[in-house]
């Protein structure tokens, strides 16, 4: 079984570019959730969808962050305009259900905010 | 609030020996638990996860404790292996029913050969 995919793996541009993020979950796999993880601390929460609804975007910063799931399968996340704060490893992670269950993650979109 | 905390930042043993990794965790409402290994370059890995309606859990080489009296999670590891070199986080799903996990900051496990 495939597991989640990402892309790119690794993104390097200066402050104030934008920037996306693809993901493709885990196949049947309704629920999907992107994670910021910065240098030596542990993931973090982003957002959560549920097929193509948004479950959890609590700490998404709005002002500069956008995701979609438009058909409920694979998802975009974008940063427009990057701060260099933002540097850090975008994970990717799906599951199959949105209650208790294993969450699986894909290697991560590494991103330099120079 | 919510948080997940590892006791220790970095944890030197020798290949062969058991290791055992610890987690402190602060909501009372959690009710599942997992414990990832992260190698460098990599996303998360599940190694094992636990219900809060058992205390202990086996798998392959790995054991995983709750104490949920004094909120408390840990990792053994057996016949730590040079693979084993990792950072490893445990993550539990706080209080909300989404599914979403909360991670602690990670233990990096270095084995000595």
């Amino acid at each position: 079984e495939a597991g989640v995919a990402q892309s790119p793996r690794y993104k390097i541009i200066e402050k104030r570019q934008s920037v996306a993020f693809w993901c493709n979950p885990i196949s049947g796999h309704a629920t999907l959730y992107w994670y910021q993880q910065i240098l030596g601390q542990g993931p973090k929460l982003l957002i959560q969808f549920q097929n193509n609804g948004v479950v959890d975007d609590s700490q998404l910063p709005k002002d500069r962050f956008s995701a979609e799931r438009l058909k409920g399968v694979d998802s975009t996340l974008k940063i427009q305009p990057a701060k260099l704060e933002d540097s850090a490893v975008y994970l990717c992670a799906s599951s199959p259900v949105n209650s208790g269950n294993t969450i699986y993650f894909g290697e991560g979109s590494w991103l330099t905010v120079v | 609030g919510e948080s997940v905390g590892l006791h220790l930042p970095t944890l030197s043993v020798q290949e062969g020996d058991n290791s055992i990794i610890n987690c402190a965790y602060s909501n009372s409402a959690s009710d599942y638990f997992i414990w990832y290994k992260q190698e460098s370059g990599k996303g998360p890995q599940f190694i094992i996860d636990i219900r809060s309606n058992m205390d202990k859990r086996q798998g392959q080489r790995v054991t995983v404790l709750l104490n949920k009296t004094v909120k408390h999670l840990s990792l053994q590891i057996a016949a730590t292996q040079p693979g084993d070199s990792a950072v490893y986080f445990c993550a539990e799903n706080g209080s909300s029913n989404t599914g979403k996990l909360i991670f602690g900051q990670g233990t990096t496990l270095q084995v000595k050969p």
